[in-house]
Parts: C-alpha cells; sequence; structure tokens
C-alpha cells in the first residue's frame, strides 16, 4: 500500500488565489520530507527541505514567501502555494526517507497544478 | 552539464524486446535509485542501489561506483512497462549531500509497442 498520501492529486486555481498542497506520511515517521517541482520535459528539481517542528530550507531561487511549507507534525508536511500565478503551473511532488534513513525513498502521487 | 545524464531520452520498443537505459553522474553519490513514473504523474522507487547489481522480476539493475554509471534492463518488454524511467542520486555529503535529498536525471521515456 501506499507510503505516502499526496492531494490533491489535480487543482486547477484562478491567478491571484492560493493552493495547499499536503504530504502525508502513512507507515513512518518523518522528521524530514522534500518538496520537488517538475515542470514539462524537465527533471524534478528539488525546492525545499521541510523539518518538523522548525523552518523549511528552501533551495535557490525558490521564494519562501511564495511557496509556504509548514511541518508541524512527523507526519504531515504542506506546501502553500500563495498568489498563484500561471508560471507556477506545474508538477509538484513529495517525498520522504523513513525514520530519518538516506537509503529508501518513497514518493507521494504527485499534485498537477493548473493556474489559469 | 547536468550532474545526473540518462541515454536515451526516448526508446520504443517491440514487446518481447530487452531493454537497456543508462545514467551517468559526475558526483560522489551515496545511492542511485531508478524511479518509475506513469503518465499520471506518480512516481515509484524500483530499485536503490550502492553496489553491484538487484533484480526484481523482469527489472535488473547493475551499477559501476569507479564508472559512476548505472544501467536499467527490463526482460521481455511489455506495453505495461511503458513508463518515464528516471535515475537519481543522492550525494555524499563532501558534494554537497544535505539531509537526504534526490538529485534526477531528466528520465527515458519508453514505449512498449504490442
Amino acid at each position: 500500500g501506499a507510503v505516502v498520501s499526496q492531494h490533491p492529486s489535480r487543482v486547477i486555481c484562478k491567478s491571484g488565489t492560493s493552493v495547499k498542497i499536503e504530504c502525508r506520511s502513512l507507515d513512518f515517521q518523518a522528521t524530514t520530507m522534500f518538496w520537488y517541482r517538475q515542470f514539462p520535459k524537465q527533471s524534478l528539481m528539488l525546492m525545499a527541505t521541510s523539518n518538523e517542528g522548525s523552518k523549511a530550507t528552501y533551495e535557490q531561487g525558490v521564494e519562501k514567501d511564495k511557496f509556504l511549507i509548514n511541518h508541524a507534525s512527523l507526519t504531515l508536511s504542506t506546501l502553500t502555494v500563495t498568489s498563484a500565478h500561471p508560471e507556477d503551473s506545474s508538477f509538484y511532488i513529495c517525498s520522504l526517507n523513513p525514520n530519518g534513513r538516506y537509503t529508501e525513498a518513497f514518493f507521494g502521487q504527485g499534485t498537477r497544478l493548473t493556474v489559469v | 552539464k547536468n550532474e545526473v545524464e540518462q541515454s536515451p531520452q526516448n526508446l520504443t520498443a517491440q514487446e518481447g524486446e530487452f531493454i537497456t537505459i543508462n545514467c551517468s553522474y559526475s558526483v560522489g553519490i551515496s545511492a542511485l535509485h531508478w524511479l518509475q513514473q506513469h503518465p499520471g504523474g506518480g512516481i515509484v522507487s524500483l530499485f536503490m542501489l550502492s553496489s553491484g547489481k538487484k533484480k526484481h522480476g523482469r527489472l535488473i539493475a547493475t551499477i559501476n561506483i569507479q564508472e559512476k554509471h548505472s544501467s536499467l534492463h527490463i526482460t521481455a518488454s511489455h506495453p505495461r512497462d511503458s513508463a518515464v524511467y528516471i535515475c537519481a542520486v543522492r550525494l555524499l555529503m563532501n558534494y554537497g549531500g544535505s539531509q537526504g535529498n534526490l538529485i534526477f536525471g531528466k528520465g527515458t521515456k519508453l514505449s512498449v509497442k504490442p
């Protein structure tokens, strides 16, 4: 069964609105979760590392005020795209390493965001 | 130059053919993953390798750490194998690896025709 649950799987929103994406670990405690973004025909790129109980670490070029990450518990991280613009349309996916082990990797189902 | 390079970018095969997808990387790694991404976008981890060879059903993955190269093989390919196959590496700490995030290749789009 699924280890990581991510939803919604698809969302269409209007420019200027905010969208929240949830990533939930079903079987493991995850002190760290990763948020990736994939543009068409491009590689998955790390946006930010979500740390339980502390601030997220953002990659260069990713606006922390635009992509709000909250990791309030060991099983849930959320990514909120604020004031969405059409250029934010992309595929967003979360990943985690169970119990802090840096070997296995499990992925959510991904969220296809379309901003119109 | 990307740190993870995959080839080919696109691959079309007839059902039953033996398929090889290659991955080369230019950084020090602690592990290499082969992932499968279906049209809907969801990603499934196929293998995690740090050395040698692993086999699961019709899938075989090999890695040569000295040559910084890995291959994914599919024997007796089937249309249901059609997907994008992605190679991803986990960096060693002294290469900037921090908390376990992955660096991804661009993927190989495989289409197996009946």
